[in-house]
This record gives C-alpha cells, structure tokens and sequence, in this order.
C-alpha cells in the first residue's frame, strides 16, 4: 500500500527566510503525481505546487519549489521569501497516474509552520 | 469559478443522533470525494465517486456511513447513528476525470459529537 510521510510536525521561519519541508513516500508504482496542498485555519486545502513522476525537472511556482529525487522517494518542499501569509498546515500528497486518470489522494499527516516577523 | 460548496459549516449534535452533510462540486467535474480529517491527521478518503456510480468505498464504515451523489451533482454524506470518534472535519473535493492537476477543495463541515 502507498504511504506518505512527513516527519516535521512543527516548522518555524523568520519572514523572508527560506525554509524546507520534508515528505516521503512509498510505492511500486512507477507513474504517479505529487502534490503540496496548503491548509490554512479557514480549513480549505489549497493545491501549492504538483510534480508528475514521470518528470525529471522540478516543478517551481514563484517562490515554492519542490526537490523530487524518485529513487529516494522523496519530495520536499521550499519556500523562498516566506511570508506571514504562508503560516498553515503543509500536507504532501500522492495519487497513481490511471492513464492519466488520477485516483485517491493519500495524504501525510501534516507540517505546521510558522512565520515569525 | 465557483468553488466546491460545503454546508454546514459547523454541526455539533450528541452521540447516536444523525447528521447529513451536502456537497456542490465545480460544474463539469466527474469527480467527487469525501474525505475524513481528524483532528492532527491528513485527510483520509470515505468514498470517491464518477459521476453518479461509486468507483471506491472501500473505507466507509458501511455500518453508520451512507453516501450518495444524485445525477452525477450534489453529494450528501450522512452518519446514523454518530458516535465520538466521528469527531472530525469533512471534505469534500472534485476533479475532472482526467487530470493530473489535483482536486478543488471545498472549506469543509467540523463535525463535534459529544
């Protein structure tokens, strides 16, 4: 069965700083996405940056940017700049590619971080 | 667009009563799931649907769980009889069918059995 791990409950970083947020995961699947949602205290998970497997390039949106390294399963992620705003809890995420069709989401348990100004 | 609504946005009701919660996803999306997050914990799926038709169930407590999604649109998720550990926020979330680019969240219902 697939599994994610995040192994930081708690992160903290001083506004304008960069800061780096580990998953990993397991599977024998060889084609499947990964995903950074964002949930702030409003409860709405919000989709931060996503990765296909099948990519070598790491994806990059503004100032997040992941680390994918498939061999090692892992896939962190960083946040350059960080801003007040970007205090919420962090999930990585993990779905089988179905031909393109994409199934269930597992989740990690979570990271919360936290901004100091 | 419209985002994926969720009503209530709070419910607290005692042990063995019964609640409903009511998902509209985006319109166009095929697909639509309910998940469970409690308290400390990632999301974890009750029931994903395609359209109307169930495409996985396989951890929904059948028992006190139902779920169902009416002309491929609307999904209501009802408990009967709650119990504590029920306790929890439930998300609904849709996507088009074929995609990779991950699913629409909606803000949830926080669920209090006591």
């Amino acid at each position: 069965a697939q599994t994610v791990t995040q192994s930081q409950p708690e992160m903290s970083v001083q506004e304008a700083e960069t800061v780096t947020l580990s998953c990993t995961y397991d599977t024998s699947e060889s084609d499947y996405y990964l995903f950074w949602y964002k949930q702030p205290p409003s409860r709405q998970m919000i989709l931060v940056i996503r990765q296909e497997a099948y990519k070598q390039q790491n994806a990059t949106e503004n100032r997040f940017s992941v680390n994918f390294q498939k061999a090692a399963k892992s896939f962190s992620l960083k946040i350059s700049d960080s801003q007040l705003g970007d205090a919420a809890m962090y999930f990585c995420a993990y779905t089988m590619n179905y031909g393109g069709s994409q199934g269930n989401l597992i989740f990690g348990k979570g990271t919360k971080l936290s901004v100091k100004p | 667009e419209a985002g994926v609504a969720q009503s209530p946005r709070y419910k607290i009701i005692e042990k063995r009563q019964s609640v409903a919660f009511w998902c509209n996803p985006i319109s166009g999306h095929a697909t639509l799931y309910w998940y469970q997050q409690i308290l400390g914990q990632g999301p974890k799926l009750l029931i994903q649907f395609q359209n109307n038709g169930v495409v996985d169930d396989s951890q929904l407590p059948k028992d006190r769980f139902s779920a169902e999604r009416l002309k491929g649109v609307d999904s209501t998720l009802k408990i009967q009889p709650a119990k504590l550990e029920d306790s929890a926020v439930y998300l609904c979330a849709s996507s088009l069918e074929r995609t990779g680019d991950g699913y629409t969240f909606g803000s949830g219902t926080r669920l209090t059995v006591v």
